[in-house]
């Protein structure tokens, strides 16, 4: 069983569309991160929340750990063609030294 | 880029081979993580390398084993090969064992025909 659920798992959405990518767990995290990977290539990281409750915005993409510290959002505003790749979210654990993946949410904005 | 560079970036093994994948870590770094990454799947953490000792250790068997070197590269090595080995394999680099920014290599792509 995945530690970190992402839904949707597959997202094809036209230029200029808003969407929605969730995180969700049982369990409690330390911090999330996001990350975007694209095709040969590793994970780039995007952001690191850490507080419950907290939003943080990066241009279009706006990212929401939940209260709790259980869930995550990421929210991308009028999605661009170079938004295209997969969206990976994954948290830390209090002392823990292994960063524990989502099993990503592919996008593709079409032009 | 992060600075962190794998090799090789392609290969093709047979089954019951062995293998083994190489990391250069960010400068200033102290700390090799590896990851797994089967196609369509998340990152699968294997296992961890700080000061040239394993730290921690993933889901996976014995005969995935590890080094660090004193300069903090790393290298992977798979015995006995296994078709579901067939993954992306992914090494980041850090400054510290726990929490933080982990700055990845670009992995390497192994087939096992």
């Amino acid at each position: 069983t995945q530690l970190l659920e992402q839904s949707p798992q597959f997202l094809s959405i036209q230029e200029g569309e808003n969407l929605t990518v969730y995180c969700n767990s049982s369990s409690v995290f330390s911090s999330l991160q996001w990350y975007r990977q694209e095709p040969g290539e590793g994970p780039v990281l995007l952001v690191t929340v850490v507080t419950g409750g907290e939003v943080k915005k990066l241009k279009r993409l706006t990212f929401q750990f939940g209260d709790a510290r259980k869930d995550s959002s990421l929210h991308i505003t009028a999605a661009q063609p170079g938004d295209t790749g997969l969206y990976l979210c994954a948290g830390w654990m209090d002392s823990s030294y292994k960063l524990i993946f989502g099993s990503g949410t592919r996008l593709l904005v079409r032009p | 880029e992060t600075g962190v560079t794998q090799s090789p970036t392609h290969l093709i093994k047979t089954r019951g081979q062995q293998v083994t994948l190489r990391c250069s870590s960010q400068s200033g770094h102290n700390t090799v993580s590896w990851y797994q990454q089967a196609l369509g799947q998340g990152p699968q953490f294997i296992f961890q390398y700080y000061r040239e000792e394993e730290n921690g250790r993933g889901n996976f068997p014995p005969r995935f084993s590890g080094l660090q070197f004193p300069n903090y590269s790393s290298e992977l090595n798979v015995n006995a090969l296994e078709l579901d080995d067939s993954a992306l394999y992914l090494c980041a680099s850090s400054f510290g064992q726990y929490t933080g920014e982990l700055f990845f290599g670009e992995g390497s792509r192994l087939t096992v025909l």
